[in-house]
């Protein structure tokens, strides 16, 4: 099993709502990653953990809030975002960090998220 | 600042045909490269990468060459075919660093 399973694939949301993005993987990953992409734009990267422990929070508002309850499972938890928040959003996993060979990502197909 | 730049945001090619894909990057820190495929409505899938100790790295069909000196790499793609059409993101890091930095994607297109 080499995929990245994300859920829901497509989300609508309102500036008052708590919704919670879910993304699965089991290829024994130790590292999980938040990307989130604009239209034409390149993938951003949001969060990393490693070994269930936050690792990079890339100065994300906190109206994002991520969770890896264990080592298959990683949450991305979103709270009053605004429209600018509209996004891709992508989850991603890799061998390890501290490597450049644990670099080669497995994404998800991602869920498109829309703020109203 | 974008310290990874792929100025061709779309590049159509014939069957058969070599493509040629371009990125530069700004930061001399960076030392390990990535190329990857991205269809639509999937996420990006890793295709290629090569390390600053090389300046080649040969796969199938899939060539990506490095020139450290010019800040720039490119991915060849010989002989294209029409199941090559997809966004391809240059991607960087350094080897111990735990960031991967994209570029903006270039569109391929290859006709049949």
């Amino acid at each position: 099993d080499t995929e990245v399973t994300q859920t829901p694939k497509h989300l609508v949301m309102g500036m008052t709502n708590k919704k919670s993005l879910k993304c699965e993987q089991h290829m024994g990953h130790r590292a999980m990653y938040w990307y989130k992409q604009k239209a034409k734009k390149p993938p951003e990267l949001m969060f990393v953990y490693s070994y269930e422990k936050l690792s990079i929070n890339e100065s994300v508002p906190s109206r994002f809030s991520p969770e890896c309850p264990n080592s298959s499972l990683l949450n991305l938890h979103l709270h009053a975002l605004q429209p600018e928040d509209s996004a891709l959003y992508l989850c991603a996993s890799s061998q390890d960090l501290g490597s450049a060979a644990n670099e080669k990502l497995f994404f998800g197909s991602g869920t498109q998220l829309s703020v109203l | 600042d974008q310290q990874v730049k792929q100025n061709s945001p779309s590049l159509s090619v014939q069957e058969g045909r070599i493509s040629i894909l371009n990125c530069d990057y700004t930061n001399s820190m960076f030392d390990y490269f990535l190329w990857y495929k991205k269809y639509p409505a999937e996420g990006p899938t890793f295709l290629i990468s090569i390390s600053s100790i090389k300046d080649k790295n040969e796969d199938g069909r899939f060539t990506v060459f490095l020139n450290k000196s010019a800040k720039h790499l490119s991915l060849h793609i010989v002989p294209s075919q029409p199941g090559d059409s997809a966004v391809y993101f240059c991607a960087a890091t350094m080897e111990y660093g735990n960031k991967l930095v994209f570029g903006a994607g270039t569109i391929l297109r290859v006709k049949s």
